[in-house]
């Protein structure tokens, strides 16, 4: 029973590059939420999906996108990296939102110079 | 819009002390309130959790909390704390048809000294 499977756990990225974070789960999960996490701003919402195909804007969307096209995966997109996004991003899940209790990948932590 | 705010960005704390960490938060509507752990370099893990009933919430490791609707407030306490304690903790809250989506605070970073 893995969870939920962040890929990869570090990276460093040069300004104006993009890359993808990989998100999976085997719980069989509607929801699913990406974070990123600053020192002493908490955790803050960028996109979240509700299920396969149906994909929504969190607090912070901007300079992200994402696609849903599974339920198991919910990979995160970064376009033209700033250092802005230097960050620790979390993806979570839960079954239902009723629940509301997430289960949270280990993290990426990325830097962008 | 709702928020939430963590009073105290770091406690620290002798071992085998009672500890309470403070959490309050602002929405015009019923909520439904959290507590998540952090151990260094891992992700969050949940604590507990108050959806309605009991207004005494107990969660794993012998935290509690209480929801305090006139107060506006969701304490998170243990009564003797262990070194292994030592951790990141996050209030967060959401309320109805949210979808789900959690507003964390900024956290309290709990240390425990021997």
């Amino acid at each position: 029973n893995a969870g939920v499977t962040q890929t990869p756990k570090f990276r460093i990225l040069k300004i104006g590059q993009s890359m993808t974070l990989q998100c999976a789960q085997d719980m069989n999960h509607n929801y699913m939420y990406w974070y990123r996490q600053d020192p002493g701003m908490g955790l803050k919402l960028i996109y979240y999906s509700v299920g396969a195909g149906i994909t929504d804007k969190g607090e912070v969307p901007n300079g992200y996108n994402v696609s849903r096209s599974t339920t198991e995966d919910f990979p995160l997109r970064l376009e033209l990296a700033a250092p802005s996004q230097t960050s620790v991003y979390f993806c979570a899940s839960s079954y239902r939102h009723t629940d509301y209790g997430y289960t949270f990948g280990s993290g990426t932590r990325l830097t962008v110079v | 819009a709702q928020s939430v705010t963590q009073l105290d960005s770091q406690v620290p704390v002798f071992e085998e002390a009672p500890v309470e960490l403070r959490c309050n938060y602002s929405s015009s509507v019923s909520v439904y309130l959290f507590w998540y752990v952090q151990y260094p370099n891992q992700g969050l893990q949940l604590l507990l959790k108050y959806l309605s009933g009991s207004t005494l919430v107990k969660g794993i490791n012998g935290f509690e909390a209480e929801f305090n609707k006139s107060q506006t407030s969701f304490h998170l306490r243990k009564p003797s704390v262990h070194i292994s304690d030592t951790a990141e903790y996050f209030c967060a809250v959401t309320r109805l048809n949210q979808g789900g989506k959690l507003i964390f605070g900024q956290g309290t970073e709990l240390s425990v000294k021997p």
